[in-house]
């Protein structure tokens, strides 16, 4: 059965702290994605990463970064947290070829206070 | 740039079909997909359809693709209270090279009234 767990489903942080959340894949997919949902705005996409090493940005990636050390394992940072960054965070991954079906996190609820 | 455009909320009885539209701009979508979520839980793919069909059926689905107005829409026959969720339409906004990157749009809320 395809897997893409998120380390945490729900965060409290406090503002200014440096936030990890972890994402991992049993599925040996090249893609993986970093969503951000947010009631009326549907997912809009922050980082995402085609290979190892890999990065490129979405729409929306101000006060992120991203790691992907390992082809499993892709990580979302946030730098110094701030109240407007309290949302839902979705990992995805999909296979580099083909239809693209991306497989979905449980998710992780954020709230920054 | 790429967008894709839902209504957010849609509320039928129990039996009745559902229609859920989507609009989207970007005309070199290779494929086009209905995520479903769940209170909860992440996102789910219903169901595709390549660029190239006009309609695909899956058993209590229908996926109606309208190229030259770049209009999707799923269609529930049936609906039942266990269809009540958020749905999603996205398209494959390839960019430069195959990312396989996702654009969403912003999700209709289904509620099935018994």
């Amino acid at each position: 059965d395809v897997k893409v767990t998120q380390s945490s489903r729900y965060l409290v942080k406090r503002t200014g702290e440096k936030v990890f959340l972890e994402c991992v894949q049993d599925m040996d997919h090249e893609n993986m994605f970093w969503y951000r949902q947010d009631p009326g705005l549907g997912l809009r996409l922050i980082y995402f990463s085609y290979d190892v090493k890999m990065k490129e940005k979405g729409d929306i990636p101000e006060g992120y970064s991203v790691s992907r050390e390992k082809k499993e394992r892709f990580s979302l940072i946030l730098e110094s947290a701030s109240t407007n960054q309290t949302s839902m965070y979705l990992c995805a991954s999909s296979l580099g070829t083909g239809t693209t079906e991306a497989f979905f996190g449980q998710g992780t609820r954020l709230t920054v206070v | 740039g790429e967008d894709v455009e839902q209504s957010l909320f849609l509320s039928v009885r129990e039996g009745d079909s559902s229609v859920i539209n989507c609009t989207y701009t970007d005309s070199s979508s290779t494929y086009l997909y209905w995520y479903k979520q769940e209170p909860g839980a992440g996102l789910q793919l219903l169901t595709y359809i390549f660029s190239n069909m006009d309609m695909k059926q899956d058993q209590r689905l229908t996926v109606l693709l309208n190229k030259k107005d770049k209009h999707l829409s799923l269609r529930i026959a049936d609906t039942q209270t266990g269809d009540s969720a958020i749905y999603f339409c996205a398209e494959s906004g390839f960019g430069s090279g195959n990312t396989g990157k996702l654009i969403f749009g912003q999700g209709t809320t289904l509620q099935v009234k018994p």
